[in-house]
């Protein structure tokens, strides 16, 4: 079957790095995305991730190992607002979208 | 511009009747799609639809049906509810496309069927 695992919850403080970490097992690849959610709201999209390397966007990045079968995304300089849900999806040979269970980060002042 | 929306944004149902939830987007994506979303659990896909006339089954299709009549609308709807079917739904699109296909959301439905 199709897998996509995260850890269900982190802890990080105001200003520090944070890592949250994606593997997947599916049926083919055809890209992987990291979404933000923050609690009542709906999923937001930050990247997108199709080929192996590091995709930089400002505070946040996001890494791929399709070989490996990993992802990450990193979080510089936290701030308050970053305490949401982070999605990790995968798009599958089939071109569906398989979606993780959401990390949930906590920043602590 | 408003992206998509969805109505109404939270219902309190019976078990048995039928309710309709709205989406509509004004993006002129081609693709649209029906998640639920419930606690612990990842987005789980109800129904799609990858142009105007053309609907497909996702992971949970059972007790849902939709409709795609033109571009812009994608109701969901449930014919007899039932309290399994209490969650947050949320409706996407997105252009479907060799190398992206980002989905964008709307803002939600939470839905309690009692």
């Amino acid at each position: 079957g199709q897998n996509i695992d995260q850890p269900t919850e982190m802890t990080a403080t105001e200003g520090a790095i944070v890592q949250i970490n994606c593997t997947y097992q599916t049926s083919g690849f055809n890209g992987l995305f990291w979404y933000q959610q923050h609690a009542g709201e709906a999923p937001t999209f930050l990247s997108y991730n199709v080929l192996d390397g590091l995709e930089e966007k400002g505070r946040f990045s996001s890494f791929l190992s399709r070989s490996k079968g990993y992802s990450y995304l990193l979080l510089k300089e936290l701030q308050m607002k970053d305490s949401a849900s982070y999605l990790c999806a995968v798009r599958d040979g089939n071109y569906q979208l398989i979606w993780g269970a959401g990390t949930k980060l906590i920043i602590k002042p | 511009t408003a992206g998509i929306t969805q109505a109404p944004t939270s219902q309190i149902l019976a078990a048995g009747r039928s309710m309709t939830l709205r989406c509509t987007q004004d993006m002129r994506h081609n693709a649209m799609y029906w998640y639920r979303q419930d606690l612990g659990l990842g987005l789980r896909l109800i129904h799609y639809s990858n142009t105007a006339g053309t609907t497909g089954k996702g992971e949970v299709p059972d007790g849902y049906s939709v409709s795609r009549a033109n571009t812009d609308d994608f109701p969901l709807t449930l014919a007899s509810a039932v309290p399994s079917q209490t969650s947050v739904y949320f409706c996407a699109s997105s252009e479907i496309a060799a190398n992206t296909d980002t989905q964008y959301f709307g803002p939600g439905t939470r839905l309690t069927v009692l």
